[in-house]
């Protein structure tokens, strides 16, 4: 069965430092994967995606991931925290038949001044 | 552009009560999903509709009823709410497999 693995819960950071969330993934196939963000109160938006293409992902705000199929891994990083990056962040992968997504349970990202 | 929209944005329901969660979707996708999210446990999915027509269970749908209306519109029914079913709900749509699902802003919903 397809699982996703968020290993951190909770990760705290300074601003202006470097940004790590970690993700690994299981799966019997090529899935494509997808890191999610939700800011307090708000709905999920789309920060990047993975669909066998690049292994390097470059998404919104300044975030990147890389897909490392021997690590079976798809960690989130960006060089340089800002106030506004605190929120949750899933890492997610597609079922096999493409059609739902597999949710992490999510890491939260506190950023301080 | 609207995107994906629900209504209600809250509700407090009284055990037993039923609702419907209404979901609609101005992108033309093909595929409409509910999802729950609880503190801890990230986006679990109910319910998906893959096409006009079609409708699936998904991880957790024990309590729920959905209704594929028409391609816009994919609505969530609970027949006799429980308070296990207080929780964060989210609709979400996509054109087709493994493309972005794009998510409405959610309904909080309290069952006492």
């Amino acid at each position: 069965a397809q699982s996703v693995t968020q290993l951190d819960s909770h990760v705290s950071v300074s601003e202006g430092t470097p940004v790590l969330l970690r993700c690994n993934y299981s799966s019997s196939y090529s899935p494509s994967l997808f890191w999610y963000v939700q800011h307090p109160n708000k709905g999920l938006q789309l920060l990047l995606k993975y669909t066998s293409a690049a292994t390097l992902v470059k998404g919104i705000n300044g975030f990147e991931a890389e897909f490392k199929k021997s690590e079976t891994s798809f960690h989130l990083t960006k060089p340089s925290a800002h106030m506004s990056d605190a929120a949750e962040y899933f890492c997610v992968v597609s079922d096999p038949r493409g059609t739902a997504l597999i949710f992490g349970k999510g890491t939260t990202l506190s950023v301080s001044s | 552009n609207a995107g994906v929209t629900q209504t209600p944005k809250f509700q407090v329901l009284k055990t037993g009560q039923s609702m419907t969660l209404q979901c609609a979707q101005d992108m033309n996708h093909n595929s409409m999903y509910w999802y729950r999210q609880d503190p801890g446990m990230g986006l679990r999915l109910i319910y998906y509709s893959a096409s006009e027509g079609t409708t699936d269970k998904g991880e957790v749908p024990n309590g729920y009823n959905v209704s594929r209306l028409n391609k816009r519109e994919f609505s969530l029914r609970l027949e006799s709410a429980a308070p296990s079913q207080t929780s964060v709900y989210f609709c979400a749509s996509t054109q087709g497999n493994q493309e972005t699902q794009y998510f409405g802003p959610g309904t909080r919903l309290l069952v006492l």
